[in-house]
């Protein structure tokens, strides 16, 4: 069945510093969503990837899908408070129509 | 623009009883979907509809779940009866196509005595 996998787990970095996050599946995906969401809060969509080799930027934020379509990373560039949060991605498989939500990665960001 | 609207918010019961919970999603999404968030499982598509039919419930836990949509603008998540194990955040999406962005609501946390 479909696997997915979100590294690391959690972060700490200190404010000013970048954050990366990725995301890989077991199989080719039709497209990709990154969400965030705030401690308390509810998931955010952020973007949706869906072309090979694609990269989207939203202001601090790198978006990257994988040229094979199995994987993807988000970038934050100088990271600050305002970024914390669990950021996920969400896959949907060329072989199916359910969207699968990765295990999140958790940041922390310290002033 | 009224997002998801999710009720209640919060919600404290005695194992065993029955809880419903609410959900209303945004007037012309036509997809819904159901998710159950804990720390150690992360989030859970439960089941999803779409024109209001369900589409795919394979997330469902057991049988104690159950899920309608008796029109577009309304659905419910019944869990009877309740176990202290369902404790969670149950968090109801739309979306104007099952393939495309998910508008979130706030979510009921529910607890189970």
């Amino acid at each position: 069945g479909q696997q997915v996998m979100q590294i690391p787990q959690y972060q700490h970095v200190q404010e000013g510093e970048d954050f990366t996050t990725y995301c890989n599946s077991s199989t080719t995906l039709s497209n990709i969503q990154w969400y965030k969401q705030r401690p308390g809060g509810h998931p955010v969509f952020l973007i949706q990837l869906v072309k090979s080799g694609e990269v989207k930027k939203q202001k601090r934020l790198t978006f990257q899908f994988g040229e094979a379509k199995k994987n993807s990373s988000l970038h934050i560039t100088a990271t600050q408070t305002t970024d914390v949060g669990t950021y996920f991605c969400a896959m949907r498989g060329t072989s199916y129509d359910k969207v699968i939500f990765g295990p999140g990665t958790s940041l922390s960001v310290i002033p | 623009d009224a997002g998801v609207i999710q009720s209640p918010r919060h919600e404290v019961t005695e194992m065993g009883q029955e809880v419903t919970l609410r959900c209303k999603p945004i007037s012309g999404h036509n997809s819904l979907f159901w998710y159950r968030q804990t720390m150690m499982r992360g989030l859970e598509l439960l089941i999803y509809f779409n024109n209001n039919v369900p589409i795919d419930d394979s997330g469902m836990p057991e049988d104690r779940f159950s899920a309608k949509m008796p029109n577009a603008s309304f659905s419910t998540l019944k869990i009877q009866p309740s176990e202290p194990r369902d404790s969670a955040v149950y968090f109801c999406a739309s979306s104007t196509d099952g393939k495309l962005t998910q508008h979130f609501g706030d979510g009921t946390r529910l607890s189970i005595l």
